[in-house]
């Protein structure tokens, strides 16, 4: 079974602009959830997506938003970015029901200049 | 408000010894804690889960125990190996257990 893919790998942005990332889960699971980490904050939740809805969210800002769809992919997208979005963003993969083991993807690098 | 605290922050044994890595967290009404390892500019590998029901959890050299009431999890390395060097994160599910709440991590280090 493939496990979580995640794109781009790397990224580079300026600050103002927005960003899309990509997740594709593991086959069969139909729970993606986000994750931000930076050295100063440690591991925070984003959100979660179950069934092309948004089931949990964490406490970030509205630029911070996500979808999910038919095929369990989900993106996250940035608007507005800020200096201190340079993170790993990690998206894991759970079956959804009956099963809450997170899998994790080898996430995304952003870097905002 | 949940709040999960890993000690110690970083540790550095030598091959070959037994060791505990903790965790504990401050509110009881956990779902479930989860036990991940993470690997320079990688991603996390998951080691083990623990129900909220359960008491411990083994899988080959590693066990880890919950104990809800004292808002504690330890995670148990036995003979370690160089190959075990690694940040190792706990990490606890909330509301329906999607949800995870992360400490900042042990950092350790198996000295051949």
């Amino acid at each position: 079974k493939a496990g979580v893919t995640q794109t781009p790998r790397y990224l580079i942005k300026t600050r103002g602009q927005q960003v899309t990332l990509s997740c594709s889960p593991i086959s069969g699971h139909r729970s993606v959830s986000w994750y931000q980490q930076t050295p100063g904050q440690g591991l925070q939740f984003l959100f979660e997506y179950f069934s092309e809805t948004q089931r949990n969210k964490g406490n970030f800002p509205g630029r911070f938003s996500g979808r999910q769809f038919s095929n369990s992919r989900s993106e996250m997208n940035v608007s507005t970015l800020e200096l201190g979005d340079s993170a790993l963003y990690l998206c894991a993969s759970s079956p959804g029901t009956g099963g809450v083991e997170q899998y994790f993807g080898p996430g995304t690098r952003l870097t905002v200049t | 408000k949940q709040e999960v605290t890993q000690i110690p922050a970083a540790l550095s044994v030598p091959e070959g010894e037994n060791l505990v890595l903790n965790c504990s967290f401050t509110d009881s009404a956990i779902y479930n804690l989860q036990w991940f390892r993470q690997d320079p500019g990688k991603g996390l590998t998951s080691l083990l889960l623990i129900q909220s029901s359960q008491r411990e959890q083994t899988s080959g050299r590693l066990n880890a125990s919950l104990d809800k009431s004292s808002g504690r999890s330890t995670l148990y390395i036995a003979a370690s190996q160089p190959g075990d060097s690694a940040t190792y994160l706990c990490a606890v599910g909330t509301i329906n257990g999607y949800q995870l709440i992360w400490g900042a991590g042990t950092k350790l280090i198996i000295k051949p």
